[in-house]
């Protein structure tokens, strides 16, 4: 139980195009799904949190406008990112809470922008 | 601000030996500590977790120690098992899983 999918696992765009990553709880209801972001050898760092049907808190330094997250329903989140450029390559991982202290991370999504 | 600190980016370890994997952290609010593993190219996996209530929790071949007046938990591996091999994250959250950090993770490498 308590699998998360991600969708895609890997993608290459042309800077400034927008990029949709899926991110879905597969047997639960998650109150609360996260975002997160790692770049190569550094911590996985927490980009926002969204609970269903209400507007995405980010962390300070993330930009809203860029990174646009929707929370559908209580298995679903997406988290967009808009006019990609080089810099946003990374590797986006998605988590989904149940309202205890675990989450349980989807596989991750590598997006490559050139 | 780096609220979990794992200063060791990298640890190698005989197989059969133990694994002892330190995190730290500075937040005092942090009141719930998880170790996560993971293998390249996928979402960490959870491993084991320990309320700050407690100093020590065991599963397996698996401890967490927690020393709240240090700031400080460690992940104990024992018998260590190249498949054990993986980057281990620390993290730390308070009152509600809102707050997640995590450290920067520590390579271990098991040798056969």
């Amino acid at each position: 139980g308590a699998v998360v999918s991600q969708h895609p696992s890997w993608v290459i765009c042309k800077s400034g195009t927008s990029v949709k990553i899926e991110c879905r709880s597969l047997d639960f209801q998650a109150t609360t799904m996260f975002w997160y972001r790692q770049f190569p050898k550094q911590s996985l760092m927490l980009m926002a949190t969204s609970n269903e049907g209400s507007k995405a808190t980010y962390e300070q330094g993330v930009e809203k406008d860029k990174f646009l997250i929707n929370h559908a329903s209580l298995t679903l989140s997406t988290l967009t990112v808009t006019s990609a450029h080089p810099e946003d390559s990374s590797f986006y991982i998605c988590s989904a809470g149940t309202g205890t202290h675990e989450q349980y991370f989807g596989p991750g999504t590598r997006l490559t922008v050139t | 601000d780096q609220q979990v600190k794992q200063n060791s980016p990298s640890l190698s370890v005989q197989e059969g030996r133990i694994s002892i994997l330190n995190c730290d952290y500075t937040n005092s609010m942090f009141d719930y500590f998880l170790w996560y593993k993971k293998y390249p190219a996928e979402g960490p996996t959870f491993l084991i977790s320990i309320s700050s209530i407690k100093d020590k929790n065991e599963d397996g071949r698996f401890t967490v120690f927690l020393n709240k007046s240090a700031k400080h938990l460690s992940l104990h591996i024992v018998p260590s098992q190249p498949g054990d091999s993986a980057v281990y994250f620390c993290a730390a959250s308070s009152g509600n899983n809102n707050d997640m950090r995590f450290g920067a993770g520590t390579r271990l490498t098991v040798k056969p």
